[in-house]
């Protein structure tokens, strides 16, 4: 079975523009979580979809948004971009959200 | 709110070696403790996951352990290899949080 895919895997933009990341789960589960990583620290969460409803919000701007379809794929937009932006983006999926999650290869955003 | 503590923050032992990785954190009503892997650049690889009712998990060459009254968790790992560097990261839930991370312990394990 294939396991959680995110595209693109690399991205360059620059200082005010947006950005579209897609990660799509597991077959069968329905629970998309995104995160940020910054060099050297543990990922950060940004929110957390289940059955196409936003389930949980991390401590980020509104720049921040996503939303999951009805495949439950997810998308996570960031508009007017920061330097500060520049992260390996997480994403993961579960059956049910609150058991054991799969991360897919990330997203690595650099933002000049 | 959670907070997940790791020591060490690096870790360098010669090939063939056991050791224990640590893991602590704050809220004890955590009801799954989770350990990933994660290779440079790359993204997480799920080890074990240890449910509340459990003490341990086994997987291999790898063992974790829970122990929600003291809020630590170990990983320990038997013999090991070159193929082990990475770094080793611990989560647990928190509220509407799935995953709080600590920020990881990066292991080089020397040929």
């Amino acid at each position: 079975d294939a396991g959680v895919t995110q595209s693109p895997t690399h991205l360059i933009k620059t200082r005010g523009q947006q950005v579209t990341l897609r990660c799509s789960p597991i077959s069968g589960h329905k629970s998309v979580s995104w995160y940020q990583q910054v060099l050297g620290q543990g990922p950060q969460f940004i929110f957390q979809y289940y059955e196409k409803e936003e389930r949980g919000r991390g401590n980020f701007p509104d720049r921040f948004s996503a939303r999951q379809f009805p495949n439950y794929s997810s998308e996570l937009n960031v508009n007017a971009l920061l330097l500060g932006d520049s992260a390996l983006y997480l994403c993961a999926s579960s059956t049910t959200g609150y058991n054991e999650q799969f991360f897919g290869p990330g997203t690595r955003l650099t933002v000049l | 709110k959670q907070e997940v503590t790791q020591i060490p923050a690096a870790l360098s032992v010669p090939e063939g070696e056991n050791l224990v990785l640590n893991c602590s954190f704050t809220d004890s009503a955590i009801y799954n403790l989770q350990w990933f892997r994660q290779d440079p650049g790359k993204g997480l690889t799920s080890l074990l996951l240890i449910q509340s009712s459990q003490r341990e998990q086994t997987s291999g060459r790898l063992n974790a352990s829970l122990d929600k009254s003291s809020g630590r968790s170990t990983l320990y790992i038997a013999a090991s290899q070159p193929g082990d560097s990475a770094t080793y990261l611990c989560a647990g839930p928190s509220g509407n949080t799935p995953l709080v991370f600590g920020k990881g312990t990066r292991l080089s394990v020397i040929a």
